[in-house]
């Protein structure tokens, strides 16, 4: 049982958007910056959002992220058939004195 | 180019150990946090632990499921970090990976390796 909560699946068309909701509680989301991993089949995580709303470069604009409360969310626009893969949430939570994942969010592209 | 690169995997018997290895290059490894994470066959990622840099005392924290079993080590001249797992359980059969926070934060994992297997069964 993961400590932040996804769904466990989310599909769209091409050209859709698509929105991954990410729950958690004081001791993590609602006090420190939530951060979105992309992970290919078969490859590493690849960091997608960070710090909430900020984008790596190279992270094409088509992904955003949100954070209110103890709650968190990424969106993908103008769904591409590239971006099947599993989301990820993570954060620190200072309770556990642990960084914490979500249990992943399979996107599949119609 | 900065990289990452996990060995040590393969089959281990229950209650055995198994020592991870993870050789970075290209960044300066002993001024950042290093992490290792896991992910069952089929399952989500899982934080494993960290160690601080030498700045920070080399401190260390693990997940609940593996504290008192997991040790994490670094060696800076060598640039690499390990994994020592002792009483090893089949619920530790995951790909490891190691990673670190190197461009947003120490806690934004913007670097990771490709990982490596442990199965752990008899």
């Amino acid at each position: 049982q993961s400590v932040l909560t996804q769904p466990p699946s989310a599909s769209g068309t091409p050209g859709q958007r698509v929105t991954i909701s990410c729950s958690g509680s004081s001791s993590n989301i609602g006090s420190n910056t939530v951060n979105w991993y992309q992970q290919l089949p078969g490859t590493a995580p690849k960091l997608l959002i960070y710090s909430n709303n900020q984008r790596p470069s190279g992270v094409p604009d088509r992904f955003s992220g949100s954070r209110s409360g103890t709650s968190a969310s990424l969106a993908i626009s103008g769904l591409q058939s590239e971006d099947e893969a599993d989301y990820y949430c993570a954060a620190w939570d200072d309770s556990l004195d642990n960084a914490v994942f979500g249990g992943g969010t399979q996107v599949t592209v119609l | 180019e900065v990289q990452l690169v996990e060995s040590g995997g393969g089959l281990v018997q229950p209650g055995r150990s198994l020592r991870l290895s993870c050789v970075t290059s290209g960044f300066s490894f002993g001024d950042y946090t290093m992490h290792w994470f896991r992910q069952a066959p089929g399952k989500g990622l899982e934080w494993v632990g960290f160690i601080r840099s030498q700045a920070y005392g080399e401190a260390t924290e693990y997940a609940a499921s593996v504290k008192g079993r997991f040790t994490i080590s670094r060696d800076d001249s060598k640039s690499i970090a390990y994994l020592l797992m002792n009483s090893l359980k089949t619920e530790d059969t995951a790909v490891y990976y190691c990673g670190s926070g190197y461009t947003y934060g120490p806690d934004i994992f913007d670097l990771w390796g490709q990982g490596t297997m442990v199965t752990v069964s008899s």
